[in-house]
């Protein structure tokens, strides 16, 4: 149980171009998503906080305009890169939370890697 | 200070010793805690949860954590190659966002 997945698993594309990353919780439902970003050699980032039907949580220094996420359903999450540049190029993973609040555990799904070139 | 913090290592064992990860947090209001599992190149992997003062066992793996200390650590027994690694550290405070260390590299020689 507790699975998760992203799609596409690669994105190369040309700068100035969109790139729309999706998330799904397969067997369970997830009120709440997580987008993290994690450059090489380096720890994971958090980026947003998803929740089904409401506006996502963005942390500082994160621009809620380039890094656009719907949260649609309770499977259900995107993440779009708006006009990728190069320094966008990074590792992107998903979560999805399970269990009551407080003690809720994120199942994280394959991540995405995205070249800009 | 940070929320959360983890020795980098690497740290070294071989084939077949215990392995022990280190975490320490700040918060004492925090609720859970996780250790996850990151393979080079994959992303993280749940491998246990604890919410209690105490051991907790799965297999070749136990979680320990002592509030008190505010301190959190993984024991894994007969390590293998294929426990190289690195292992991450997330506490839970109150609500649903986790805050992770940095990582421990681990590495089990054979």
């Amino acid at each position: 149980g507790a699975v998760v997945s992203q799609h596409p698993s690669w994105v190369i594309c040309k700068s100035g171009t969109s790139v729309k990353i999706e998330c799904r919780s397969l067997d369970f439902q997830a009120t709440t998503m997580f987008w993290y970003r994690q450059f090489p050699k380096q720890s994971l980032m958090l980026m947003a906080t998803s929740n089904e039907g409401s506006k996502a949580t963005y942390e500082q220094g994160v621009e809620k305009d380039k890094f656009l996420i719907n949260h649609a359903s309770l499977t259900l999450s995107t993440l779009t890169v708006t006009s990728a540049h190069p320094e966008d190029s990074s590792f992107y993973i998903c979560s999805a939370g399970s269990g009551t609040s407080g003690g809720e555990t994120q199942y994280f799904g394959p991540g995405t890697r995205l070249l800009v070139l | 200070q940070k929320e959360v913090e983890q020795n980098s290592g690497p740290l070294s064992v071989p084939e077949g010793a215990i392995a022990s990860l280190n975490c320490t947090y700040s918060d004492r209001g925090s609720q859970s805690f996780f250790w996850y599992r990151q393979y080079s190149g994959k992303s993280p992997e749940l491998i246990m949860s604890i919410y209690s003062n105490g051991d907790k066992e799965d297999g070749r793996f136990t979680a320990q954590l002592n509030k008190a200390s505010q301190y959190v650590s993984l024991l894994i027994r007969d390590s293998q190659p294929s426990d190289s690694a690195t292992y991450l550290c997330a506490v839970n405070r109150n609500g649903n966002k986790l805050v992770f260390g940095a990582g421990t590299i681990l590495r089990v020689k054979s």
